[in-house]
């Protein structure tokens, strides 16, 4: 199984802050198929469900505001939110989607400073 | 509008069973695989099963093969979940979830709002 280590486990913030969230695979999620990077990023807020933010590593999903960047390649990525609002307070996940059994990170909790 | 609705939930004993439905609306639901995913109170997610749109491949977590059953009905455009033997390590909410897209790899798109199994005597 793909182990997902995610880091910090908590952060906290002030708005306006720029705050990056580390993920890193135990085995490349890099396809040499086709290049891609199969990682995905969720957002969840208190008593709600997840959200997907970010997918293939970089691809912002329809609607998802662009301070949300994600990045990286291999092993290593990392989640970046520009400018933090109050509205993004939540837990974040990273998740491995290239093999079964398909594996999450153990989450990041921003919280405000 | 993509929804999914999940139900079936509730307070259950150790060793006994339960059936979830997530029914889905706004797409064609045969189209798509579909998952189901947990998270145990105040932890994080873990993913539990995986049906493909035609029901050809099917996936478990380890921690629930041979004890839970996905399957669907795409006539009815329901997505099921049986549980069987269950223990109190299985509590928790239960989301459905629909794969983003046929092809490549099995990221969530849509998720149902979630029912909560709770494995207690």
């Amino acid at each position: 199984d793909i182990v997902m280590t995610q880091s910090p486990s908590s952060l906290a913030v002030s708005a306006g802050e720029t705050v990056t969230i580390n993920c890193k695979s135990s085995q490349s999620l890099l396809s040499s198929g086709n290049q891609k990077n199969y990682l995905a990023w969720y957002q969840q807020k208190p008593g709600q469900s997840p959200k997907l933010l970010i997918y293939l590593a970089s691809t912002r999903e329809s609607g998802v505001p662009d301070r949300f960047i994600g990045s990286g390649s291999g092993t290593d990525f990392t989640l970046t939110i520009s400018s933090v609002q109050a509205e993004d307070l939540a837990d974040y996940y990273c998740q491995q989607h290239y093999s079964y059994p398909w594996t999450f990170g153990g989450g990041t909790k921003l919280e405000l400073k | 509008e993509v929804q999914l609705v999940e139900s079936g939930g509730g307070l259950v004993q150790p060793g006994r069973s339960l059936k979830l439905s997530c029914v889905a609306s706004g797409f064609t639901f045969s189209n798509y695989g579909m998952n189901w995913i947990r998270q145990a109170p105040g932890k994080g997610l873990e993913w539990v099963a995986y049906i493909s749109s035609g029901s050809s491949y099917i996936y478990y977590a380890e921690t629930v093969k041979g004890r839970f059953t996905i399957s669907r009905d795409n006539a009815k455009n329901t997505l099921y979940l049986q549980m069987t033997s269950l223990r109190s390590e299985d509590t928790a909410l239960y989301y459905c979830a629909r794969r983003a897209t046929e092809g490549i790899g099995n990221w969530f798109a849509y998720w149902g709002q979630g029912t909560l199994v709770t494995v207690s005597s």
